[in-house]
């Protein structure tokens, strides 16, 4: 059974600062890794997209990296800022079993500090 | 619509009455994702449509919760006789190409049972 662990739980850091946000997977046989951030009650929003082929997309200040064979991704943030504050997510979609089925993180809840 | 919609948006009901959930994903996309997220919990599959294949259904939690998708379109979540820890925002997810595209959530219905 697929199980995606994220850490940090949670994450305070003042303005302008780099991060990483970290995510884990047990079982290497997947399609792709999402990653997608939630605003309080509201829905997901897509960030990245990472094929199992790839190692890393980009999308402006947000870089996302893949290692498949070590069942790591991380998810970069260039430059923080106080909008960046939401709870992100991790999902990975595995293979096999004929259903595209997607297992998320708990997520880790980001603060930016102004 | 540009997104996937649900509706309602909000959902109140007593304890033992039934509820629908209406999901309407974005136009052309083949599969369709029901989660529930729990208070302070992560995202819990709940069920799996991709075109005209049999759907996954192995994250029902009981058989009080069910899911049919019309014309391959709209998708209805029917909770019978509803229970107080039946209270979570379901959400909705769409993708074109599962395994290969992003997957598309909408903001979700938010359900309390009292």
């Amino acid at each position: 059974k697929q199980e995606v662990t994220q850490i940090p739980a949670a994450l305070s850091v003042p303005e302008g600062e780099n991060l990483v946000l970290n995510c884990s997977f047990t079982d290497s046989a997947i399609y792709n890794l999402q990653w997608f951030r939630q605003d309080p009650g509201k829905g997901l929003t897509s960030l990245l997209l990472i094929q199992s082929s790839q190692r890393e997309q980009t999308s402006g200040r947000l870089n996302a990296s893949l290692d498949k064979s070590s069942g790591r991704s991380t998810l970069y943030i260039a430059a923080s800022q106080p909008g960046d504050s939401a709870t992100y997510l991790c999902a990975v979609n595995r293979s096999g079993a004929g259903s595209y089925q997607l297992t998320f993180g708990k997520g880790t809840k980001l603060s930016v500090i102004p | 619509g540009a997104g996937v919609s649900q509706s309602p948006s909000n959902k109140v009901t007593e304890k033992g009455k039934d509820v629908e959930l209406r999901c309407d994903p974005i136009s052309g996309h083949t599969a369709l994702y029901w989660y529930r997220q729990s208070l302070g919990q992560g995202l819990e599959f709940l069920i799996y449509f991709q075109g005209n294949s049999a759907p996954d259904k192995s994250g029902l939690p009981s058989d009080r919760f069910s899911a049919e998708r019309t014309g391959g379109s709209v998708s209805t979540l029917t909770i019978q006789r509803t229970q107080q820890e039946d209270s979570a925002v379901y959400l909705c997810a769409s993708s074109p190409q599962p395994g290969v595209s992003e997957a598309f959530f909408g903001q979700g219905t938010r359900l309390t049972v009292v």
